[in-house]
């Protein structure tokens, strides 16, 4: 089951303007992750926000997390092309550093 | 450090054929894990691997088995593949639980299953 979901499910912006991406999840966590993915390759781990915080940034990304509402949400400014890319939210919910993914987000970066 | 690496890239299997996935990991992570992702349904845990010695299902292991071969290498059998089975895989691997379980990536295996 999935306990992370991704919103929305696709986005597309002009190259320059923000994009925000949202998750929400089910259950308490002990963090929440967020992963990148080109076509055809890997993930690539992005950030992470322990369950205490509440505000992460990292470049031109800044990720929220409110536990009340069980959700987390992903903001890539001053987007580039090179963004174009699927992004998952992660949660890790207990021991052995388990991980459950969401489907992932689209977005498209139009030049 | 060439991180997590996988081989085979491409395989096409024929229904009722086995095939191992191989996985390995050069930065001493203690934990390895099998994805399965197939379009618009996310990554699935296969099996993952806590530490060496140790390996448990995750949401998807029918069909398959796993061995921690060592602390670096983590394979994936499939004893008879079925073309539910086509899909792409991805091990990965996380330096310790708790706070810090960030997990690194292969580059992932095509399997097609006629």
């Amino acid at each position: 089951s999935q306990q992370g979901e991704e919103d929305p499910q696709a986005l597309s912006i002009q190259e320059g303007e923000n994009a925000t991406m949202n998750c929400s999840y089910k259950t308490s966590i002990n963090n929440l992750q967020w992963y990148r993915q080109n076509s055809g390759r890997g993930l690539v781990h992005l950030i992470l926000i322990r369950s205490n915080e509440r505000e992460k940034h990292s470049g031109r990304l800044r990720v929220t997390l409110d536990t009340s509402k069980k959700s987390s949400s992903l903001l890539i400014t001053a987007s580039r092309a090179a963004d174009t890319a699927s992004y998952f939210c992660a949660t890790d919910v207990g021991a052995n550093s388990k991980l459950t993914f969401g489907k992932g987000i689209t977005l498209s970066v139009r030049p | 450090n060439a991180g997590v690496t996988q081989t085979p890239k491409f395989q096409v299997l024929k229904t009722g054929q086995s095939m191992t996935l191989q996985c390995a990991q050069d930065m001493n992570h203690n934990s390895m894990y099998w994805y399965r992702q197939d379009p618009g349904m996310g990554l699935r845990l296969i099996y993952y691997s806590a530490s060496e010695g140790t390996t448990d299902k995750g949401e998807v292991p029918n069909g398959y088995n796993v061995s921690r071969l060592n602390k670096r290498e983590f394979s994936l059998r499939l004893e008879s593949a079925a073309p539910s089975q086509t899909s792409v895989y991805f091990c990965a691997s996380s330096a310790r639980g708790g706070i810090y379980n960030e997990q690194f990536f292969g580059p992932g295996t095509r399997l097609t299953v006629l």
